[in-house]
């Protein structure tokens, strides 16, 4: 039983489109997270939610848009979509704010 | 703000001999350190932390990774390497009451046969 889940596991797009990517965490986990990691591997976080709030927001562009309709849900909105937001997405969750982090696998979206 | 430094890109190893991936941070106030691992197509998985206590910290697969406060450093360290240890380590940063932390810029470990 998976523990962090997101879906889908590969998004190939065109340059304009929006699309969503979906998280779930059945951990009872407090916090939420979004993490964007390039094609060098840097890992940087976007978003943070503890409890259904907006505890973090790096400095991303206003395309993309968390949403996290109740605890164990964090889903991940962007709109028009450009070349440079090609990446791995990671979503996570810990217990609560700076304890460890238990990772999905990634949503790799790809644009053409 | 905190900061983290993985000096290095790359470390090799033969299999059978002690390891040793290199970690410096950065951060005003107490660290919260953590030493994570990404196999390749997976999420990072947790692999131990420090927030306080004892210097050295035993955590998963027979890894340890020792607290320096004088020169803020978390290495982390196994004594026999395996070569199903090669994968990319990510060292990370947050602070006590603090909210946000940053990972390193990771260091792929090759342990060689």
């Amino acid at each position: 039983d998976t523990a962090v889940s997101q879906t889908p596991k590969y998004l190939v797009t065109q340059m304009g489109n929006d699309k969503s990517i979906k998280c779930e965490q059945n951990l009872g986990h407090d916090t939420m997270y979004w993490y964007k990691q390039d094609s060098k591997k840097f890992l940087k976080i976007m978003f943070s939610y503890n409890n259904k709030e907006l505890i973090i927001n790096e400095t991303v562009p206003n395309r993309f848009s968390p949403k996290s309709p109740d605890k164990a849900h964090l889903n991940l909105h962007i709109n028009s979509l450009e070349l440079g937001d090609s990446a791995v997405y990671f979503c996570a969750s810990s217990p609560y704010v700076n304890q460890p982090q238990h990772f999905g696998d990634g949503t790799r979206l790809s644009i053409l | 703000a905190q900061s983290v430094a993985q000096p290095e890109d790359q470390v090799n190893v033969a299999e059978g001999n002690p390891l040793t991936v290199k970690c410096t941070y950065s951060v005003s106030g107490n660290p919260y350190l953590f030493w994570y691992v990404q196999y390749p197509n997976r999420g990072l998985q947790f692999l131990l932390k420090y927030i306080t206590g004892d210097n050295l910290v035993k955590g998963s697969y027979g890894f340890e990774a020792e607290f320096n406060k004088s020169q803020t450093s978390f290495h982390l360290k196994k004594p026999s390497a395996l070569v199903s240890d090669s994968a990319l380590y990510f060292c990370a940063v947050g602070k006590e009451y603090g909210q946000n932390f940053v990972f390193g810029p990771g260091t792929r470990l090759s342990v060689l046969p």
